[in-house]
């Protein structure tokens, strides 16, 4: 596609609830990352897929948090069991080769948990 | 914390004036990137320079980097109301397959 799109754009969801946050990268980018970022706050970096390598997974806070990407292309960040602290909103971004480019952002989802 | 380190927080100027914001980082890199967000969303990504290079420009915006004092500044010339945002530096380590880590940014605002 065009640029990198993120659905849903807003989710509000009851404590205790399980979430899926989708990313659909730019067609050709090899690389894909999730970041969330607080009120305020600066990105948080969560997890990196690059190609068919195995992801780096060092950033997710905890084992409620977990994402996949099928096919090298559309991602699914899953969040088990959300807690308030959870709440945040949860950046996509992909980059050409993961090397030396820039990367390509979504507009982000707006995760609330009550 | 290895990520870069904006400064200021916060930067109030008038339009015209030039806005410059500072990043200082602990470990050596491979390229540091400037990024830019609005009202709290996606960031679009600014410049990019590598460690091998100590300056760079495109249109009004000016970046420079110290790989010996670990720095990196931002100028914004000539600024515009709508350059208003937070302003983010990233950067890469000098490690295969690592992402980026971004600061906690500098808001700008600019008044006309």
């Amino acid at each position: 596609g065009a640029g990198v799109s993120q659905s849903p754009s807003n989710k509000v969801t009851e404590k205790g609830k399980d979430v899926e946050l989708r990313c659909d990268p730019i067609s050709g980018h090899t690389a894909l990352y999730w970041y969330r970022q607080s009120l305020g706050q600066g990105l948080e970096f969560l997890i990196y897929f690059q190609g068919n390598s195995a992801p780096d997974k060092s950033g997710l806070p905890s084992d409620r948090f977990s994402a996949e990407r099928t096919g090298g292309s559309v991602s699914t960040l899953t969040i088990q069991r959300t807690q308030q602290e959870d709440s945040a909103v949860y950046l996509c971004a992909s980059s050409s080769s993961g090397t030396g480019d820039g990367y390509t952002f979504g507009s982000g989802t707006r995760l609330t948990v009550v | 914390s290895q990520q870069g380190e904006e400064d200021p927080q916060a930067l109030s100027i008038q339009e015209g004036e030039n806005a410059t914001m500072n990043c200082s980082y602990k470990t050596s890199i491979n390229n540091l990137q400037w990024y830019r967000q609005n009202s709290g969303r996606g960031l679009v990504h600014l410049i990019l320079i590598r460690s091998n290079e100590r300056e760079k420009h495109s249109g009004r915006l000016r970046v420079t980097l110290d790989t010996s004092k670990k720095s990196s500044s931002l100028l914004i010339t000539a600024s515009r109301a709508a350059d208003t945002a937070s302003y983010f530096c990233a950067t890469r380590f000098n490690q295969a397959g690592t992402a980026l880590i971004f600061g906690k940014g500098t808001t700008l605002s600019v008044s006309s």
